[in-house]
């Protein structure tokens, strides 16, 4: 069964300092890994995906991630926040049948301070 | 990217009457389409999963009778929410999937019953 932890429901930062969202995954396969961002009433933007290539996957607007298999782990990372960054984000695990449904974790919701 | 459109993006309806959200794939052939919902400040919950040309597969405690799917060609699903009460109110999102890639997200629907 697959399944997603976001660690953390709020992260708050200044603008300019790093960011770093958690998220951990349970996969009973090899897994396919997304994170989504989602701004206030509108739907999920693709950031970034791993698929089993290279472990450090780089995304759209400066985000990128790692995956490490040996801490069954998958975190959001940026250098330096943006006050457009604001907004809610989701991992996601991709299940293992063949329609492809998504788990998702419970988001968190990213707070950039001037 | 692929887009993905959903209309309207915002509905208000009266308690009792049943309301029908489009979901079209505007640049390719989405050969499975989900349906999810999304409570304030919560993740996504899949309702659920439709191939073209079959019927839905249907999530545990989605109720069929009540979230109607048709998903009656390559490029367009339908969601009926039948006799919607208040407690349907709530942000419905489609997304959809060419064959062997990953889901696109439509923009998403604010449903409110009154």
């Amino acid at each position: 069964a697959q399944s997603v932890t976001q660690l953390g429901s709020h992260v708050s930062v200044s603008e300019g300092a790093l960011v770093l969202l958690r998220c951990n995954y349970s996969s009973s396969v090899p897994p396919y890994l997304f994170w989504y961002v989602q701004y206030p009433n509108q739907g999920l933007q693709l950031l970034l995906k791993y698929t089993s290539a290279a472990t450090l996957v780089k995304g759209i607007n400066g985000f990128e991630a790692e995956f490490k298999k040996s801490e069954t782990s998958f975190h959001l990372t940026k250098p330096s926040a943006h006050m457009s960054d604001a907004a809610e984000y989701f991992c996601a695990v991709k299940g293992g049948s063949t329609l492809g449904r998504l788990y998702f974790g419970r988001g968190t919701q990213l707070t950039v301070w001037p | 990217g692929a887009v993905v459109s959903q209309h309207p993006s915002r509905v208000i309806c009266k308690s009792g009457t049943s309301v029908k959200i489009e979901c079209r794939s505007l640049d390719f052939q989405a050969t499975t389409m989900f349906w999810y919902r999304q409570f304030p400040k919560q993740s996504l919950m899949l309702m659920a999963t439709s191939n073209e040309g079959s019927k839905a597969t249907y999530e545990q405690g989605v109720e069929k009778d009540k979230f109607l799917i048709n998903h009656a060609s390559l490029t367009l699903s339908t969601l009926t929410v039948t006799s919607a009460h208040p407690e349907d109110s709530s942000f419905y999102i489609c997304s959809a999937r060419p064959r062997s890639t990953e889901a696109f997200f439509g923009q998403g629907t604010r449903l409110t019953v009154v």
